[in-house]
């Protein structure tokens, strides 16, 4: 079945700097989603990608969408401790209303 | 949020018991579903729902059943209770437009 892969699975940073997390998936997706969850919260969406190649901003948090539709990235600039959680991508099986969710990356914040 | 509530929240359960987890809306969402959430393994679909009456498994259907006998409810039975069982278990709605979806609060249950 498919596969959602998420690298890395933790990421400890001092604040002001910067973030990353991908986002792989085994087949081409219709759409990528990311959620953060807060630690003892619940997922809660950020965006939506549909285009190949698109890239979308939310103030310091920049997503991107791969040419092939297989990958995703997370970009945070200048992270604040706010930015800790656990982020996910998560992408539709076969275009059904199934989502499948990666693993998940932990970001931590060094005050 | 989007109108979710879970009941209930918290539980402590004996091995071999079975256990019901509820999921109530009121947006009148068409697809619901069930997540278990466990360290190191992300958020697992275990059933999903596409109408009343409507379910279909997810990844990890093994030892739970669902149903779905109108909208707004969805519940999630343990028939039998295991310790690997013990988990977070989010309700979660969506799918109507680009498959976006909008969790619950979560049902911490624990099996002992």
């Amino acid at each position: 079945g498919q596969q959602v892969m998420q690298i890395p699975q933790y990421q400890h940073v001092q604040e002001g700097e910067d973030f990353t997390t991908y986002c792989n998936s085994s087949t081409t997706l219709s759409n990528i989603q990311w959620y953060k969850q807060r630690p003892g919260g619940h997922p809660v969406f950020l965006i939506q990608l549909v285009k190949s190649g698109e890239v979308k901003k939310q103030k310091r948090l920049t997503f991107q969408f791969g040419e092939a539709k297989k990958n995703s990235s997370l970009h945070i600039t200048a992270t604040q401790t706010t930015d800790v959680g656990t982020y996910f991508c998560a992408g539709p099986e076969d275009s059904s209303y199934k989502l499948i969710f990666g693993s998940g990356t932990r970001l931590l914040v060094r005050p | 949020d989007a109108g979710i509530t879970q009941s209930p929240r918290h539980k402590v359960t004996e091995t071999g018991t079975p256990v019901t987890l509820r999921c109530h809306q009121t947006e009148n969402h068409r697809y619901m579903y069930w997540y278990r959430q466990d360290p190191g393994h992300g958020l697992r679909l275990i059933h999903y729902s596409y109408g009343v009456k409507d379910t279909d498994k997810g990844e990890v259907s093994d030892g739970y059943s669902v149903s779905r006998s109108k909208t707004e409810d969805f519940l999630l039975t343990l028939e039998s209770a295991t310790s690997s069982q013990t988990s977070v278990y989010f309700c979660a709605l969506g799918g109507d437009s680009g498959n976006t979806i909008y969790f619950g609060e979560g049902s911490w249950l624990t099996v002992v």
